[in-house]
């Protein structure tokens, strides 16, 4: 069957490290992977959009990695601000529709 | 600000009820998307319209359904409420095809009670 998962621990990190978010998936042939930020009681934010015959993109301190062999995304967060605090969903294009993970919540500490 | 508008914000409707769900789609989009998201879960996607015409459903039941209008917006009717479809609605525009930037709206907030 197919499935997509993220970390299922919560990540907690200090002001100015660097968040990596793991997305593995099976079963999936996605022609792109995306990134989303979620805050509580909102709807998904878009950040990143990353084809599958690309490695890696980055914006501003967001860099996402797409490993098609592996199955697998990181999405790391540099030099991250208490602002970065959120839950980030992976999610996979194939076709006509977006096939998430249950999400990463990041809580960054001052 | 996604341009994606959606309404109502929250409302609790009684197990049997109906409930219809709407949405505007940012200008220029011609695709509306809508996904369930329940507490705790990614979005789960439930239909896709697109020239006012169904253009995929996801694993939901016939009572999950949909219109879209001329001016692309769209609704979200669900009959028969259980209490499993208390969740987070949301819309998603889109211009068609794959690799294009999905914008999302806030989301309706249903609780059946």
């Amino acid at each position: 069957s197919q499935k997509i998962e993220q970390n299922s621990e919560a990540l907690n990190i200090q002001e100015g490290k660097t968040a990596t978010l793991t997305c593995n998936y099976t079963n999936y042939s996605p022609a792109y992977l995306q990134w989303y930020r979620q805050d509580p009681g909102r709807g998904p934010v878009f950040l990143l959009l990353i084809r599958e015959n690309e490695k890696e993109k980055r914006k501003e301190r967001l860099k996402v990695t797409f490993d098609t062999t592996l199955k697998q995304s990181l999405f790391h967060i540099t030099a991250s601000q208490p602002a970065d605090s959120a839950t980030y969903l992976c999610a996979l294009e194939s076709d006509y529709k977006l096939s998430f993970g249950a999400g990463t919540t990041v809580t960054v500490r001052a | 600000e996604t341009g994606v508008t959606q309404s109502p914000t929250h409302l609790i409707k009684t197990r049997g009820q109906q409930v219809t769900l709407r949405c505007s789609s940012q200008s220029g989009h011609n695709t509306v998307s809508w996904y369930q998201q329940a507490l705790g879960q990614g979005p789960q996607f439930i239909f896709q319209y697109y020239r006012e015409e169904e253009n995929g459903r996801g694993n939901f039941p016939p009572r999950f359904s949909g219109l879209q209008f001329p001016n692309y917006s769209s609704e979200l009717n669900v009959n028969a409420l259980e209490l499993d479809d208390s969740a987070l609605y949301l819309c998603a525009s889109s211009r068609q095809g794959s690799g294009n930037t999905i914008y999302f709206g806030e989301g309706s907030w249903l609780t059946v009670v």
